[in-house]
């Protein structure tokens, strides 16, 4: 079973950058994953905001974008804003009898 | 508008049995996978597992594999999460998203199972 690693937790100076990843225990991290990133705040459900490695839905800040990077997804978030800090967590899609696999979680302080 | 409103809070005994729901609405519901999500108190996202109400193809995650089944009704564009015997550790938030891509979420279903 495959195991999905992001980093426990990262801070980042209002208006600045930073880069959160999702690494897989199976390998690199593909296009063939189709990686997502989700964003959740205490006590809300989670939000969407990025699918397919680097598509947003329309309801998706400017500021935050996704790649591929060294092997992992990534999502970068620039211009970092107060209402930015929450939980992030991406997912991973895998072949066979476990389609998806979530990540363990980003906690990211706006400070 | 796209909604998905799921079932509300339910409290339960260990060894109840339960079904929660999620209704999906302002979309062609037969078109897109369902997916279930957990949350334990405190932790992070587990995905459980996935429907398409289009032909009922289900697919679980190995953890809840036997824990769990999940259904669909198309009649009425609701997908299901039920247990045939509740412990105290599947106390937690539940969640439907809808998937492929997945975009929409259910506001959540806390189950809380306590003697």
């Amino acid at each position: 079973q495959a195991v999905v690693t992001q980093e426990p937790s990262l801070t980042v100076s209002p208006g600045g950058t930073v880069t959160l990843t999702c690494g897989s225990s199976t390998g690199a991290v593909t296009s063939g994953h189709y990686p997502y990133w989700f964003q959740q705040k205490p006590g809300q459900a989670p939000r969407t905001l990025i699918y397919d490695t680097s598509n947003k839905h329309s309801w998706t800040p400017a500021r935050f974008s996704g790649s591929l990077l060294g092997g992992k997804a990534a999502l970068t978030l620039s211009g970092a804003q107060p209402e930015d800090e929450a939980e992030y967590y991406c997912l991973l899609s895998y072949s066979g009898a476990r389609p998806y696999v979530f990540g363990t979680g980003t906690k990211v302080t706006v400070l | 508008e796209v909604q998905l409103v799921q079932s509300g809070a339910e409290v339960k005994k260990p060894g109840e049995s339960l079904k929660i729901s999620c209704k999906g609405s302002g979309y062609s519901f037969t078109s897109y996978w369902i997916g279930w999500v957990r949350q334990m108190p405190g932790k992070g996202l587990e995905w459980m597992g996935i429907i398409y109400p289009g032909d009922s193809d289900t697919r679980y995650s190995p953890s809840f594999q036997g824990q769990v089944t999940i259904s669909a009704d198309k009649s009425i564009s609701t997908a299901y999460l039920q247990w045939s015997s509740l412990k105290a550790s599947d106390t937690a938030m539940y969640y439907c998203a809808r998937f492929s891509p997945c975009d929409y979420w259910g506001q959540g279903t806390l189950v809380t199972v306590s003697s």
